[in-house]
């Protein structure tokens, strides 16, 4: 029951900049809760990308970047590259629904 | 290093049972949140269970309420879900996953196991 929502899919080309849209709602990103986004390469577990809205984890490429504002959160990609052909999630945490954590519809980036 | 590694999967009849494990090496065990997360086929990801550090506190999805049961060994450093009454909707690949709380992000996933409910 994803209470986030996401754009099925972004595309664009090698070197282009795509942003990827979360939106939550007042029970949620709203309610001050961090999101936080994942990236699942095909055939693979997911990857934490951004933490805290905004921080990246040791190793994650300064290409990727968070941000968030009201009950929304986003995720840009700069000098988009071939390797990041992946579906992309966000996830927070719902006060709604017996404490626990959310994630989003999800994204497939294409690179063309 | 951290690892998670899932085992326990496989193919079961609609209202058999199925017992998932995760051990857990490489990080203080107790010291952390731990959740079982699920993707059906070519679906997105569903939060299904998560168990505190000390066992106390435990949330279910709506999905699977009564059906499953989440537990944690901390001196086995192991996760386990119990999953009974099982139905087609269930399949999935299942992944064991740890956070320092339900509001921070995850960190470490494991490699995921494959459940799948079919007759």
């Amino acid at each position: 029951q994803s209470v986030l929502t996401q754009p099925p899919s972004v595309s664009g080309a090698p070197g282009q900049r795509v942003t990827i849209s979360c939106t939550g709602s007042s029970s949620n990103i709203g309610a001050g809760y961090d999101v936080h986004w994942y990236q699942q390469l095909p055939g693979t577990a997911p990857k934490l990308l951004i933490y805290g809205n905004s921080n990246r984890p040791s190793g994650v490429p300064d290409r990727f970047s968070g941000s968030k504002s009201g009950t929304s959160a986003s995720l840009a990609i700069t000098g988009l590259q071939a390797e990041d052909e992946a579906d992309y999630y966000c996830q927070s945490y719902d006060s709604s629904l017996s404490g626990s954590g959310v994630f989003g519809t999800g994204t497939k980036v294409t690179v063309l | 290093q951290v690892q998670l590694v899932e085992s326990g999967g496989g193919l079961v009849k609609p209202g058999g049972s199925l017992r998932l494990s995760c051990a857990a090496s490489g990080f203080t065990f107790s010291d952390y949140y731990m959740s079982w997360i699920r993707q059906a086929p070519g679906k997105g990801l569903e939060w299904v269970s998560y168990i505190s550090s000390s066992g106390s506190t435990i949330y279910y999805a709506d999905s699977v309420k009564g059906r499953f049961t989440i537990s944690r060994d901390n001196a086995k450093n192991s996760l386990y879900l119990q999953m009974n009454s099982l139905r087609a909707e269930d399949t999935a690949v299942y992944y064991c996953a740890r956070s320092r709380v339900p509001v921070a992000g995850i960190d470490y996933w494991g490699q995921g196991t494959l459940v799948t409910v079919s007759s």
